[in-house]
């Protein structure tokens, strides 16, 4: 069974800490990413992984980081939390291989307030 | 500006009838598209997926029509059920390497479906 694993269900931290969300999966997918899931916005893609070292900004970077250092790990790092970056955080992951097999499985998400 | 717009933010049906979920897409590069359905506070699970070489593609209770001159898709849930209740995204990708990795997907936002008792 495939499995996307985020480190935490629900975080709370204060403005201006630096935050680490983590996720793994257990697929060797050679893609990776991050979402938010806010009201009325759907699912915003912050930055994406498609190698190990590899990371490409998506729809929304500005105040966030990311790093892969294991095909298996991608990490979001909010370097100084903001109240506006209170969100579900979402990581999944896909596999490029052949005609149209780009299903992406998700994490159980992260519910990150900062106050 | 969104590439993948799904128009209805909610849609309520009574258990038993059909729903129909809709789905418009502007650029011609995508070439696959998914609907995902999610639950509060958990993260969205595949539904259900089409090329853009079909125009339908059955799976049970789900079926997914694609109209590529329209670039329009629409999900359709037969019967429906309350445990259906959930909001569900529409998803497209583009298999060529298109501004950035190859299975990188864009969301539409999202239709909150109820279905009633």
């Amino acid at each position: 069974d495939v499995k996307v694993t985020q480190s935490s269900r629900y975080l709370v931290k204060r403005t201006g800490e630096k935050v680490f969300l983590e996720c793994v999966q257990d697929m060797d997918h050679e893609n990776m990413f991050w979402y938010r899931q806010d009201p009325g916005l759907g699912l915003r893609l912050i930055y994406f992984s498609y190698d190990v070292k590899m990371k490409e900004k998506g729809d929304i970077p500005e105040g966030y980081s990311v790093s892969r250092e294991k095909k298996e790990r991608f990490s979001l790092i909010l370097e100084s939390a903001s109240t506006n970056q209170t969100s579900m955080y979402l990581c999944a992951s896909s596999s490029p291989t052949g005609r149209g097999a780009t299903e992406a499985f998700f994490g159980q998400g992260t519910r990150l307030t900062v106050v | 500006d969104q590439q993948v717009k799904q128009n209805s933010p909610s849609l309520s049906v009574q258990e038993g009838r059909i729903s129909i979920l809709n789905c418009d897409y502007t650029n011609s590069m995508f070439d696959y598209f998914l609907w995902y359905k999610k639950y509060p506070a958990e993260g969205p699970t595949f539904l259900i997926s089409i090329s853009s070489i079909k125009d339908k593609n059955e799976d049970g209770r789900f079926t997914v029509f694609l109209n590529k001159s329209a670039k329009h898709l629409s999900l359709h849930i037969v019967p429906s059920q309350p445990g259906d209740s959930a909001v569900y995204f529409c998803a497209a990708s583009a298999r060529v390497n298109y501004g950035g990795s190859q299975g990188n997907l864009i969301f539409g936002k999202g239709t909150k479906l109820s279905v009633k008792p």
